[in-house]
């Protein structure tokens, strides 16, 4: 089983919309939690943390947290055509900054 | 300009060759850490370490080998004992985390090596 799982897409959105995305785990521990945006042939590029349940917002986007459910998601509102790229969930192990890695689900805005 | 940079950004080496990837950070970072990204799959990490002079196994240590003498550089080198060493490798770095809590990683602009 693997320790983070996400949808690999790809997930297509119109300009302008609402672009959900969702990551599960494993580990009941977890208690960090991070999205990073990928773009093609690039470096992971930290886009959120969260720590505790409910929402964290950062202009267009929000993280929600479930520890309950083991669930995280990433909320992009009016997605743009610069938001296309893999976006990687990574959670990390109680105690530590041990982080384990979703393959990544990729975005396409399409204009 | 603090950040982490990461030399060459690509690398072409013969099979049967060790190579040694450079990885250098000035944000005073204690904790530095080695990934690989293999094509449409997520980061695995392959050694990380807490401070100078003590480093840790990850996931995938097998065939790779690291040093830190200096809080600011964590120099990996593969080595022919790594079966499939072509891959994106990535460095990154983080504050040394507290008592259950996991701070942010951030990431050099990675090494694309191919071996042939």
């Amino acid at each position: 089983q693997k320790e983070v799982e996400q949808n690999s897409g790809p997930l297509s959105v119109p300009e302008g919309a609402i672009a959900s995305l969702n990551c599960t785990y494993s580990d009941r521990g977890s208690q960090s939690f991070f999205w990073y945006r990928q773009y093609s042939g690039k470096s992971p590029e930290l886009i959120m943390s969260i720590y505790s349940n409910g929402d964290k917002e950062d202009g267009r986007f929000t993280a929600q947290l479930n520890k309950a459910s083991q669930y995280v998601s990433l909320l992009i509102r009016d997605s743009q055509p610069s938001d296309s790229a893999t976006y990687l969930c990574a959670v990390a192990a109680y105690n530590f900054n041990k982080f384990y890695f979703g393959s990544g689900t990729k975005l396409n805005v399409k204009p | 300009d603090g950040g982490i940079t990461q030399s060459p950004k690509y690398l072409f080496r013969k099979e049967g060759q060790n190579v040694t990837l450079s990885c250098e950070q000035n944000l005073n970072h204690d904790a530095m850490y080695w990934y690989r990204q293999d094509p449409g799959q997520g980061l695995r990490l392959i050694y990380y370490s807490q401070i100078v002079n003590d480093f840790q196994k990850g996931d995938i240590a097998e065939g790779y080998s690291v040093s830190r003498e200096k809080k600011e550089s964590f120099p990996l080198t593969v080595t022919s004992a790594q079966k499939n060493p072509t891959a994106f490798y990535l460095c990154a770095s983080s504050i040394t985390p507290l008592t259950g809590v996991s701070y942010e990683q951030y990431f050099g602009p990675g090494t694309r090596l191919t071996v042939t």
